[in-house]
């Protein structure tokens, strides 16, 4: 089957603007997740969705926002780009649980000049 | 006490011997730890995992062993082979989270021929 795809696999963006990733999770995967993954800071947890809420939320200021759709695609957004948001996204779907079963996508590779 | 502390952060092997990756954490209320393997690229992939009423869990060449009291689990890759070659995360995280993992930093395995 399918796995996790996320679009776009590569951007680049100018520091002010804002962004927007998208992320198809497995069929029949309710529940998605979005992480940042950089040199310095490793893995940090963004957010998680399960139909269509917000179910958990890391430590991330509110420039970083995210959304869920009825079709279980999510969608996160990022304002005021700064130069420290350049990062690997990566989305993870999964059947909701403690983290059972997670699949995750090959990410979206944001690059802020 | 949601950090999960992971050594060492670089390993060298020669083909068919043993990689050791060793992680430690606080947080008493973890009960779900995965091993993923990420290569270049690529997202992080789910290797094995193992939950804490188990003292160790093998997948072929893949063991976990897990220490419960002394709050620290790892990794075994026997007869390591240069596929083998990745970064390896292990994480953590408590059933009341839903779906978000607490990783640790990472160790970049290189096995040469």
């Amino acid at each position: 089957k399918a796995g996790v795809t996320q679009t776009p696999r590569y951007l680049i963006k100018t520091r002010g603007q804002q962004v927007t990733l998208s992320c198809s999770p497995i069929s029949g995967h309710r529940s998605v997740s979005w992480y940042q993954q950089t040199p310095g800071q490793g893995l940090q947890f963004l957010f998680e969705y399960f139909s269509e809420t917000q179910r958990n939320k890391g430590n991330f200021p509110g420039r970083f926002s995210g959304r869920q759709f009825s079709n279980s695609r999510s969608e996160m957004n990022v304002s005021t780009l700064e130069l420290g948001d350049s990062a690997l996204y990566l989305c993870a779907s999964s059947l909701p649980g403690a983290g059972d079963g997670y699949t995750f996508g090959s990410g979206t590779r944001l690059t802020v000049v | 006490q949601q950090q999960v502390k992971q050594s060492p952060q670089s390993l060298i092997v020669q083909k068919g011997g043993i990689s050791i990756i060793n992680c430690a954490y606080e947080n008493t209320a973890f009960d779900y730890f995965p091993w993923y393997q990420q290569f270049p690229g690529k997202g992080p992939a789910l290797l094995i995992a193992i939950r804490p009423d188990v003292s160790e869990k093998k997948e072929g060449r893949f063991t976990i062993s897990f220490n419960k009291s002394a709050k620290q689990f790892s990794l075994h890759i026997m007869d390591s082979q240069p596929g083998d070659s990745a970064t390896y995360f292990c994480a953590a995280t408590p059933k009341t989270s839903g779906s978000r993992l607490t990783f640790g930093e990472g160790t970049q395995l290189t096995v040469n021929p």
